[in-house]
């Protein structure tokens, strides 16, 4: 059992330039969310899905794109990279549910230059 | 609007000494309530939440959270801190309007010194 899984662990981006950040999970959870983590703001939520086909826009979405085609991946897409988008990203996932416990990936840390 | 609030950027704590990481909480209804570990260059480790029941919730690594609902906090405690205790700690909230998203607060970096 791996957990949550992601993709690079860490990636240098010239402005302009688009990329994917990959998540997966094999717990079998119905919520995924991608959050991003910056100096003294603590994480924000980017985008979440409650199941596949199902995506809905979080605290910061401009910048990013999601979609969910099955249960287990959830990629972050970025468009055109820009300098505020450096930063550590968190996946995470959990049973759907108010209560349940949310677990995260190891972050992916991006530059961009 | 749901938030949650660390008031304490850095905490310093003797190891041996009791230690306490402060969380207040806004929500409308009942709150669910979680505190995380991050330790540095990992991703983030759940230490205990609270739903309901026992305002005395015991979680991992001998980390215990009082739940007050009157003062709208939920202090993560610890009676004798360890040197390797020492890590960033968030409180998060889970957003009653939503499908279940956490909100976080900011952060608070403990430090136990030898």
């Amino acid at each position: 059992n791996a957990g949550v899984t992601q993709t690079p662990k860490f990636q240098v981006l010239k402005t302009g330039q688009s990329m994917t950040l990959q998540c997966a999970q094999d717990m079998n959870h119905e919520y995924m969310s991608w959050y991003r983590q910056d100096p003294g703001m603590g994480l924000r939520l980017i985008h979440y899905s409650v199941g596949a086909g199902i995506t809905d826009q979080g605290e910061v979405p401009n910048g990013y794109n999601v979609s969910r085609s099955t249960t287990e991946d959830f990629p972050l897409r970025l468009l055109s990279a820009a300098p505020s988008q450096t930063s550590v990203y968190f996946c995470a996932s959990s049973y759907f549910g108010g209560g349940e416990t949310q677990y995260f990936g190891p972050g992916t840390r991006l530059l961009v230059l | 609007a749901q938030s949650v609030a660390q008031p304490e950027d850095q905490v310093n704590v003797a190891e041996g000494n009791p230690l306490t990481v402060k969380c207040t909480y806004s929500v409308s209804g009942n709150p669910y309530l979680f505190w995380y570990v991050q330790y540095p260059n990992r991703g983030l480790q759940f230490l205990l939440k609270y739903i309901t029941g026992d305002n005395l919730v015991k979680g991992s690594y001998g980390f215990e959270a009082e739940f007050n609902k009157s003062q709208t906090s939920f202090h993560l405690k610890k009676p004798s801190a360890l040197v390797s205790d020492s890590a960033l700690y968030f409180c998060a909230v889970r957003d009653g309007g939503s499908q279940g998203n956490l909100i976080f607060g900011k952060g608070t970096k403990l430090s136990v010194k030898p």
